[in-house]
């Protein structure tokens, strides 16, 4: 399975751009990089895929290298609402026989007025 | 509404006592997963399933068990072996592709169930 490192945690500023990066050394060949946010007490809610280059939708952009060995997801112009843990998440892909999809420890932003 | 349900919200373990969490999902997916969340903590994958009448363990299996009867449910139990059960459980489901590509799998969570014991 591939593993995921994240920062721990970040701070930023109502409307400024905040930018998460996800090491995935051991990506597998057939795996996408999906990205959840989650607020306290829910559980977590897809915001963005990719497999690879740049893929933006209404509410962040991913960035993806061409080694795919890591990824950053974007968010542009944060709010309070904004403040959750953030997980950067790479399947199992089928070359591995299995499908268990391990969520790493996430990044936690807190976003300051 | 398609989703996935998760009951009851809030839970509450005597001493000795098997509890079971109830999951139901209506997005006819195939594959469904039961993680635990610590407080301040990532999500770690208790049991998973792909198929109705089969499952695998995933990295904290013990001390719980599963059944995947039919393909829209996927109870949990938390049996009396588990001896640190207060933990907030998630339950997910997701489709899962057929063909050998790129497997843009996508998990739908359910709201979750607060356990904890007196």
């Amino acid at each position: 399975l591939a593993k995921t490192t994240q920062p721990i945690s970040m701070d930023s500023y109502e409307g400024q751009e905040v930018n998460i990066t996800c090491s995935h050394n051991n990506i597998a060949t057939n795996d996408y990089i999906t990205w959840y946010q989650q607020f306290p007490s829910q559980g977590p809610r897809f915001i963005i895929q990719g497999y690879k280059t740049k893929v933006t939708n209404e509410v962040a952009s991913l960035f993806i290298p061409a080694d795919r060995k890591s990824s950053t997801l974007s968010l542009p112009r944060v709010s309070l609402s904004d403040t959750a843990v953030y997980y950067c998440l790479v399947g199992a892909g089928l070359d591995t026989g299995r499908r268990a999809l391990t969520f790493g420890s996430g990044t936690r932003l807190q976003v300051q007025p | 509404d398609g989703g996935i349900t998760q009951s009851p919200k809030y839970l509450f373990r005597k001493e000795g006592q098997n509890v079971t969490l109830s999951c139901e999902q209506n997005l006819n997916h195939d594959a469904m997963y039961w993680y635990r969340q610590d407080p301040g903590q990532g999500l770690r994958l208790i049991y998973y399933s792909q198929i109705v009448n089969d499952f695998q363990k995933g990295d904290i299996a013990e001390g719980y068990s599963v059944s995947r009867e039919k393909k829209e449910s996927f109870p949990l139990t938390v049996t009396s072996a588990q001896k640190n059960p207060t933990a907030f459980y998630l339950c997910a489901s997701s489709i899962v592709p057929r063909l050998q590509r790129p497997t843009n799998e996508k998990l739908f969570f359910g709201s979750g169930t607060q356990l904890s014991v007196l």
